[in-house]
């Protein structure tokens, strides 16, 4: 079955450093990958997609890029700071229809960003 | 951006009781409404999709008669579980998705079956 992992449960960095979080696909080719973010108790927020025809995105302190050899997407955010500390989601989908797409997400990476 | 939200936050109600969950997108059309069901520490696992005017597709393993899904307009999405029992605990996480691959979720509702 179509696979989304996160394999860093937890990743601790200090503040100003940048946080590099992985995210591999298994048994499906994804058109897309996207990130969330999501806090205790609270639903993901979206963050960015990138499509598999494109080697990387940004946005702001936030980047992602979408390796297809290595079945990989990596997100960073630079210059971190003590807000960033979250769970980051990775998921993915391929076309389900009627315009819109079923997600596989990934358990999460939950990032503390040290003072 | 696009806003969705879910009533109520959080419930509690005792086993063998019904409780509906409502989620509206509030500021966007959403032709496709997604249903997840995450535990502590575990991904957002799909329950089901529904689009609206038509019957809600189940992911395998998610009963159809206990989860009643309901997607009457473009804007609101209702979960039913019925007959609770307390294995139904979770947090229940609703998302809204318009012509466009991202997905705007609701806050999520915490149901507590005693």
């Amino acid at each position: 079955s179509q696979k989304i992992e996160q394999n860093s449960e937890a990743l601790n960095i200090q503040e100003g450093k940048t946080a590099t979080l992985t995210c591999n696909y298994t048994n499906y080719s994804p058109a897309y990958l996207q990130w969330y973010r999501q806090d205790p108790g609270r639903g993901p927020v979206f963050l960015l997609l990138i499509r598999e025809n494109e080697k990387e995105k940004r946005k702001e302190r936030l980047k992602v890029t979408f390796d297809t050899t290595l079945k990989q997407s990596l997100f960073h955010i630079t210059a971190s700071q003590p807000a960033d500390s979250a769970t980051y989601l990775c998921a993915g989908g391929p076309y389900s229809g009627a315009g819109s797409y079923q997600l596989t997400f990934g358990k999460g990476t939950k990032l503390s960003v040290i003072p | 951006g696009a806003v969705v939200s879910q009533h109520p936050s959080w419930v509690i109600c005792k086993s063998g009781t019904s409780v509906k969950i409502e989620c509206r997108s509030l500021d966007f059309q959403a032709t496709t409404m997604f249903w997840y069901r995450q535990f502590p520490k575990q991904s957002l696992m799909l329950m089901a999709t529904s689009n609206e005017g038509s019957k809600a597709t189940y992911e395998q393993g998610v009963e159809k008669d206990k989860f009643l899904i309901n997607h009457a307009s473009l804007t609101l999405s209702t979960l039913t579980v019925t007959s609770a029992h307390p294995e139904d605990s979770s947090f229940y996480i609703c998302s809204a998705s318009g012509h466009s691959y991202e997905q705007y979720f609701g806050p999520g509702t915490r149901l507590t079956v005693t």
